[in-house]
């Protein structure tokens, strides 16, 4: 079946500028994440959806970010006043439940934003 | 707190064993997996283990667990060049996985 798909793959954008990144994730899948992965570094946590609802927003490192799953399936990440240094993938993951025990991760490809 | 570790870099002949370190600090971790990532891709589910087991295998892979020293091994045996990739480890407490920074396997002809 169709994995979890993420667009735009690359995105480049100004210093300043708004972007909005999306995630449509594998169907039926309540739990979605949201990471974000720097040259060399693993995939580091930013927000957690499960539904609706974001059960976890620790990991968003400043008020410029935030996410949202209106209808707790296709989620985007949107970035505001975008810096130089939030150039990195960002990886979207969904599983079937949260604490299902055979329930991992399935990611998408990333979506590898370029802010200039 | 949350913290994964993984050496940065192994290399091996193609047809020998490759092993693949970590250790996390988490001690509730429920459940520790392998993930492989191929350059321009997103993270492939490779094996996982229940944190009460000792050790898993699947075909060329073997994953070790010492709970006590919150050491993670990935054995790959017979390695081939389509090994070559970046492996992490990542630890799940109830929902949340936390990701080491990765090793990059290079198989040499």
């Amino acid at each position: 079946g169709a994995g979890v798909s993420q667009t735009p793959s690359n995105k480049v954008t100004e210093k300043g500028k708004y972007v909005e990144l999306r995630c449509d994730p594998i169907s039926g899948h309540t739990a979605l994440y949201w990471y974000r992965q720097s040259l060399g570094q693993g995939p580091e946590f930013l927000i957690y959806f499960q539904g609706t609802g974001a059960a976890d927003d620790s990991g968003l490192p400043n008020d410029r970010f935030f996410a949202v799953r209106p209808e707790g399936s296709v989620s985007t990440l949107k970035i505001q006043r975008t810096e130089r240094g939030d150039s990195a993938v960002y990886l979207c993951a969904s599983s079937e439940t949260a604490t299902s025990p055979n329930s991992p991760l399935h990611f998408g490809n990333g979506t590898r934003l370029t802010v200039t | 707190g949350e913290d994964v570790e993984q050496s940065l870099f192994l290399s091996v002949r193609e047809g020998d064993s490759s092993v693949i370190n970590c250790t996390y600090t988490d001690s509730s971790s429920t459940y520790l997996y392998w993930y492989k990532q191929e350059p321009g891709a997103g993270l492939q589910l490779l094996t996982y283990i229940f944190s009460n087991m000792d050790m898993k295998q699947d075909q060329r892979l073997t994953v070790l667990l010492n709970k006590k020293d919150k050491h993670l091994s990935l054995r790959i045996a017979d390695t081939q060049t389509g090994d070559s990739a970046i492996y992490f480890c990542a630890e799940k407490g109830t929902y949340k996985y936390i990701f080491g920074t990765g090793t990059r396997l290079k198989v040499l002809a």
